[in-house]
């Protein structure tokens, strides 16, 4: 099992670009989130889809739409990069998503994103 | 107000001693849980431990055990025998019940621990 794999790993953009980070999973999980890490703010979730078909956004979705494919992917894009993007992006899934005992987030590798 | 709040910015401990992680928080929800995740240097997210609301005895897992105090809303991760490995930074999670949205984690901004030989 590769549990959560992220691509990329690095990205450097201009403002203005647009891009498309991956987020597949192999546990089955029913459940997919998107975070953001910037320095000193720990990881603040973007959006997330509690199950396949659905997605519902975060506490900072702003600039970012989101798409789950199917149960295995979840794909975060940024229509038209901007500095205060830059950030280390995670994404992670999670057995069952709703509120049931110690549903688990289990964590992508990151993709480090800077945008000039 | 900040829902998790860890204070300690930054630790330090000696090789096969225990350490203590503060961790409180703040929520109006009767159901709730708790996460610590540990963070190394290369930058993945692993998932160390879980305590629910109502669990009423402390969790552990190894060498990590979290210090439950519902009353004080506090949540502190305790690492015993700390090894060199154990240098990382550290973050508190909490997920909220049904009134939020599912399975969203809040996280406070992390402790950076360092183990000295």
């Amino acid at each position: 099992n590769a549990g959560v794999t992220q691509t990329p790993k690095f990205q450097v953009l201009k403002t203005g670009q647009s891009m498309t980070l991956q987020c597949a999973q192999d546990m089955n999980h029913n459940s997919m989130y998107w975070y953001r890490q910037d320095p000193g703010m720990g990881l603040r979730l973007i959006y997330y889809s509690a199950s396949e078909g659905t997605t519902d956004k975060g506490e900072v979705p702003n600039g970012y739409n989101v798409s789950r494919l199917n149960k295995r992917e979840f794909s975060l894009r940024l229509e038209s990069a901007a500095p205060s993007q830059t950030s280390v992006y995670f994404c992670a899934s999670s057995p069952r998503g709703e509120w049931v005992g110690t549903d688990t987030q289990y964590f992508g590798p990151g993709t480090r994103l800077t945008v000039l | 107000a900040q829902k998790i709040t860890q204070t300690q910015p930054g630790m330090f401990v000696q090789e096969k001693e225990a350490v203590t992680l503060d961790c409180t928080y703040d929520t109006s929800d009767q159901s709730y849980g708790l996460f610590w995740y540990k963070q190394p240097s290369s930058g993945e997210m692993i998932f160390l431990i879980y305590q629910g609301s109502y669990d009423e005895q402390n969790a552990t897992e190894g060498r990590y055990s979290l210090n439950f105090q519902k009353a004080r809303k506090s949540a502190n991760l305790v690492i015993s025998a700390s090894q060199l490995g154990d240098s990382a930074m550290y973050f508190c999670a909490m997920r909220e019940g049904f009134t939020t949205s599912y399975g969203k984690l809040t996280f406070g901004q992390g402790t950076i621990l360092t183990v000295h030989p």
